[in-house]
């Protein structure tokens, strides 16, 4: 059974352009969850999904960030027009399906690099 | 939210000591988590405790929901358990609140 499974590892992007950043869960997941670590920091809580659907974005920031999950692919977190603030790992988790306890499992993150 | 606080900060360990680590929380928590960051930045699965006890060969975990705390035990500790122990907890399945962290350091 593979893993929470992330994409690119690394990605490194000059201020005002885009970063595309995507999550496809574990096999029998279809709860995902991002998160973002800032170096020498905890892990923030940014917005939680379902198949098609924001469970909860209160993490989010309100203006360039947005997140999806598709029915068919992996979840995507977008940033739009970076700032040098966005450097930082995204870490995605996904949850079980069945009986949901809210057990996270994680990638292994993508780190961002915004110069 | 719920604040979440981890203790120590920082500890330095020869290799074979034995460590307890610490995580309060500020409310009522159904979910609790504790994680292992290596140095490569992965985060490892260590333990879901929302309560009682748990051990995994030298890794042993406890978590007093009533009392709103939860501690990790390192037993025999090895060069290899160097890294960040991450404490994580939710009173729902939309978001868990994470600890700062214990760095860790063992030395050979």
């Amino acid at each position: 059974n593979a893993g929470v499974m992330q994409n690119p590892r690394h990605l490194v992007r000059r201020r005002g352009q885009e970063a595309r950043l995507r999550c496809s869960p574990m096999k029998g997941h279809s709860h995902v969850y991002w998160y973002r670590q800032l170096p020498e920091e905890g892990l923030k809580f940014m917005v939680y999904l379902q198949k098609e659907n924001i469970i909860d974005e209160s993490g989010m920031p309100k203006e360039r960030f947005s997140a999806e999950f598709p029915k068919e692919g992996p979840s995507i977190l977008r940033i739009q027009q970076v700032v040098r603030g966005d450097s930082a790992a995204y870490f995605c988790a996904s949850s079980p399906d069945r009986g949901n306890t809210g057990e996270l499992f994680f990638g292994e993150g993508s780190r961002l690099t915004v110069l | 939210g719920i604040q979440v606080e981890q203790s120590p900060p920082d500890l330095i360990l020869q290799e074979g000591a034995n460590s307890t680590l610490r995580c309060n929380f500020s409310d009522s928590v159904n979910n609790l988590q504790w994680f292992h960051q290596n140095p490569w930045g992965q985060l490892i699965n260590l333990f879901y405790i929302p309560s009682g006890t748990k051990q995994n060969g030298r890794l042993s975990a406890t978590t007093v929901a009533t009392e709103r705390y939860s501690l990790l035990y390192i037993s025999s500790s090895q060069t290899t358990d160097s890294g960040v122990y991450f404490c994580a907890v939710s009173y729902n399945f939309n978001k868990f609140y994470f600890g700062s962290g214990t760095k860790l350091n063992v030395k050979p």
